[in-house]
C-alpha cells in the first residue's frame, strides 16, 4: 500500500465528539474515496474527489464531511460521532482518466485503514 | 443504483485444490468487474479484472469468468496456497461508483 497514507490508524471516541481522519498520497493521482468497512457489508463509498478543491457524496455520506485543499491529502471528518459511525475506514486513490469515478475504472489503491469506535 | 451479492461469505480449501467465489449484479449496464484481496490488517489491493466485452480473463492460478447474460462473475483460483488466504471482495462498475461485494474470507489449510 506504498503510497497512501491514513492517520491515526486507530482511535476511540465517545458520543458527539469530533474527529478528522487524513489521507495522504504521493502518486500524483486525481481521484481519492473514503470508504468504510463494515462485517458483512463489504466496502460502501462515503464521499469521492475528483480533484483539489472538488468533493462528491457516495452511497453513505450522512454524518461524515470531506474536504480536498490540497491534491494529495483528503480529509474524513465526523462532526458529531455516532456509535453506528464505528466502523473501519479506508482511503483509495485512483489514476486519471475520465472524469468522475464512474468513468474512471482504473485500479484503486488502498490505504491500511482507520479503525475507529465510537462509544 | 447498482446491488452486487457476493458468495460463499467463508470458505476453507484444502491447499492445492481450488477456490471458487460467485458474485452477482443487478444492473445490466455494469461494464467492468475487478477483484480485490485484502489481507489481515491492510488495505485491498486488485488482483484481476474483466470488462464487459470480455468472457474470460487468467492470471497465472487466477482466473474472472463473466456472463453478461446472467449477471454473475466468478473468481478462480487454483493450486491454492496459504498465502491466498484473505478476505476477497468483488465489485461491479456503473456510473459513478465501484459497488463491492460482501467479501469472502478465504482460509487455505496447510
Amino acid at each position: 500500500n506504498a503510497g497512501v497514507t491514513q492517520t491515526p490508524k486507530f482511535r476511540v471516541l465517545k458520543t458527539g465528539q469530533s474527529m478528522t481522519l487524513l489521507c495522504a498520497q504521493d502518486m500524483n493521482h486525481e481521484y481519492m474515496y473514503w470508504y468504510r468497512q463494515d462485517p458483512g457489508m463489504g466496502l460502501r463509498l462515503i464521499h469521492y474527489s475528483v480533484g483539489e478543491g472538488t468533493t462528491a457524496k457516495g452511497e453513505v455520506p450522512d454524518g461524515y464531511n470531506v474536504s480536498r485543499l490540497k491534491k494529495q491529502n483528503f480529509l474524513l471528518g465526523l462532526e458529531s460521532a455516532a456509535p453506528s459511525q464505528t466502523s473501519v475506514y479506508f482511503c483509495a486513490i485512483s489514476g486519471p482518466g475520465l472524469a468522475g469515478p464512474a468513468a474512471n475504472t482504473g485500479e484503486l489503491f488502498f490505504g491500511e485503514g482507520s479503525r475507529l469506535t465510537v462509544l | 443504483g447498482e446491488n452486487v451479492e457476493q458468495h460463499p461469505s467463508t470458505l476453507s480449501v484444502q491447499e492445492g485444490d481450488s477456490a471458487v467465489i460467485k458474485c452477482t449484479y443487478s444492473d445490466s449496464a455494469s461494464n467492468y468487474f475487478p477483484w480485490y484481496k485484502q489481507e489481515l490488517g491492510k488495505g485491498s489491493q486488485l488482483i484481476i479484472d474483466i470488462r464487459s466485452n470480455v468472457g474470460e480473463k487468467k492470471d497465472q492460478r487466477i482466473a474472472v469468468t463473466l456472463n453478461k447474460t446472467a449477471k454473475h462473475f466468478s473468481l478462480h483460483i487454483t493450486e491454492t496456497q496459504p498465502e491466498d488466504s484473505a478476505v476477497y471482495f468483488c465489485a461491479a462498475h456503473f456510473r459513478r461508483a465501484l459497488t463491492f461485494g460482501s467479501g469472502t474470507r478465504l482460509q487455505v489449510q496447510p
